[in-house]
């Protein structure tokens, strides 16, 4: 069976940079997973962010990007503000027609 | 602006097959560049995607749940479904319809509604 994994946790600071990583246990994970991020805050839908690795939707802030990392999608937050804290999903594309996400990561803005 | 909105009883025995709707407004179900699916998410725990139709019928499920999930496209009211059957404690969760463009070579999830919780208990 395969399991997307991510950071369970992290902490950043007030316009800090922090980074996310999505790994996959199948291996390397590539654009051909068309890497997708998503924030969720309590109670709310999942919000779209990034799609095909780095695309960014029309309401994605700036600050927000998308990248491939050491064999994992990334995502980035540079100039962390406290909105930002939330939930953030990846997911990966598996054959085209199957979808796995990840099983999230809580980032606080402390 | 495009709009899914689920619809369905929020509390099912255990047994019982669950049964929800997603209705599409804003844009038609019947565009070639789409695949509408269904997503959940148990209470305090992480996403789990279901399964997705396209227009045509052409059904993809989760491996895991595939022997029990159902899901099907009417064109005509701009809807879709998903039926859920032999349902336990274990399928409590908030449930997602979702939008799945797929065109210009991308593959992604780009608008939900906003979710209905579906409690399983007798």
């Amino acid at each position: 069976q395969t399991v997307v994994t991510q950071e369970p946790s992290l902490t950043v600071s007030p316009g800090g940079t922090v980074t996310l990583t999505c790994a996959s246990t199948t291996g390397a994970v590539t654009s051909a997973y068309y890497p997708n991020w998503f924030q969720q805050k309590p109670g709310q839908a999942p919000r779209p962010l990034i799609y095909s690795t780095s695309k960014k939707h029309s309401w994605t802030p700036a600050r927000f990007s998308g990248s491939l990392l050491g064999g994992k999608a990334a995502l980035t937050l540079s100039g962390v503000q406290p909105e930002d804290e939330a939930e953030y999903y990846c997911l990966l594309y598996y054959g085209g027609a199957q979808l796995v996400f990840g099983g999230g990561t809580k980032l606080t803005v402390l | 602006q495009l709009q899914l909105q689920e619809s369905g009883p929020g509390l099912v025995k255990p047994s019982e097959t669950l049964s929800l709707t997603c209705t599409v407004s804003g844009g038609s179900i019947s565009s070639s560049k789409y695949y509408w699916g269904w997503i959940r998410q148990p209470p305090g725990k992480g996403l789990e995607w279901i399964g997705s139709i396209y227009y045509n019928g052409n059904t993809y499920y989760n491996p895991s749940l595939k022997s029990r999930v159902t899901v099907s496209v009417d064109t005509s009211k701009n809807q879709f479904s998903l039926k859920l059957s032999s349902v336990t404690a274990a399928d409590t969760a908030v449930f997602y319809c979702a939008r799945l463009p797929s065109y210009g070579g991308n593959l992604l999830i780009d608008y939900w509604g906003q979710g209905t919780l579906v409690t399983v208990s007798s």
